[in-house]
């Protein structure tokens, strides 16, 4: 079945540490890729998104993702976190142009202590 | 400004009751879509539609209605609120290849 999983349910970090939060997909072709950040009582809001061409791509916040065709992944990184980067973090995937519903991850919650 | 406002915010009511989440985008955009957020669930779509008057079941459309007779409306109904619809919805819309855009959300508590 096709499905999207990040496999980290909670992950804390400190504050300045680096961080990579999971992604992966089960789908035949390659899908369209996003990464959207939802804020306590907040919509989602776009982090970055990867259609085609370069690998490794670059977001707001700070943020980027790297598609690895061969993991079927899509992880995103930050080198340096900060406290207001704590929040859920949603994967997510277009299995073709037009806009067919976009498939959820659960999400990954990150905390971050100082 | 242009965007997509869901209302209202917060909701509630008794099971049985008839209750209707409204979503109005004013980007003219031909697709919109009614998610559900549950602890555990992430986001699972409930219905969606490519156009005026066309609309399309997801992933969990039981117990809900959509219409969608204007291109900036998308009103969701639960004809017959149970429990386990307390959640929070989310209304998006989206055109062409750009990604979707998310309103702020509806608290729902069903008691």
């Amino acid at each position: 079945a096709q499905s999207v999983t990040q496999p980290d349910i909670h992950i804390t970090v400190s504050e300045g540490a680096s961080l990579e939060l999971r992604c992966n997909y089960s789908y035949g072709a390659t899908p369209y890729l996003f990464w959207y950040v939802q804020s306590p009582g907040q919509g989602l809001q776009l982090l970055l998104k990867y259609f085609s061409g370069d690998t490794l791509v670059q977001g707001i916040k700070g943020f980027e993702a790297e598609f690895k065709r061969s993991q079927s992944s899509f992880n995103l990184r930050k080198p340096s976190v900060h406290w207001s980067d704590a929040a859920e973090y949603f994967c997510a995937v277009l299995i073709q142009s037009g806009n067919t519903p976009l498939v959820f991850g659960k999400g990954t919650r990150l905390s971050v202590i100082a | 400004d242009a965007g997509i406002t869901q209302s209202p915010r917060y909701k509630i009511t008794e099971t049985g009751r008839q209750v209707t989440l409204m979503c109005h985008q004013t980007w003219s955009h031909s697709y919109m879509f009614w998610y559900r957020q549950d602890l555990g669930h992430g986001l699972r779509l409930i219905y969606y539609s490519a156009a005026a008057d066309i609309t399309d079941k997801g992933e969990v459309p039981d117990g809900y209605v959509v219409s969608r007779s204007k291109t900036e409306n998308f009103p969701l109904t639960l004809e017959s609120a149970t429990r386990s619809q307390t959640s929070v919805y989310f209304c998006a819309s989206a055109t062409g290849e750009l990604p979707q855009h998310f309103g702020d959300g509806t608290r729902l508590s069903i008691l």
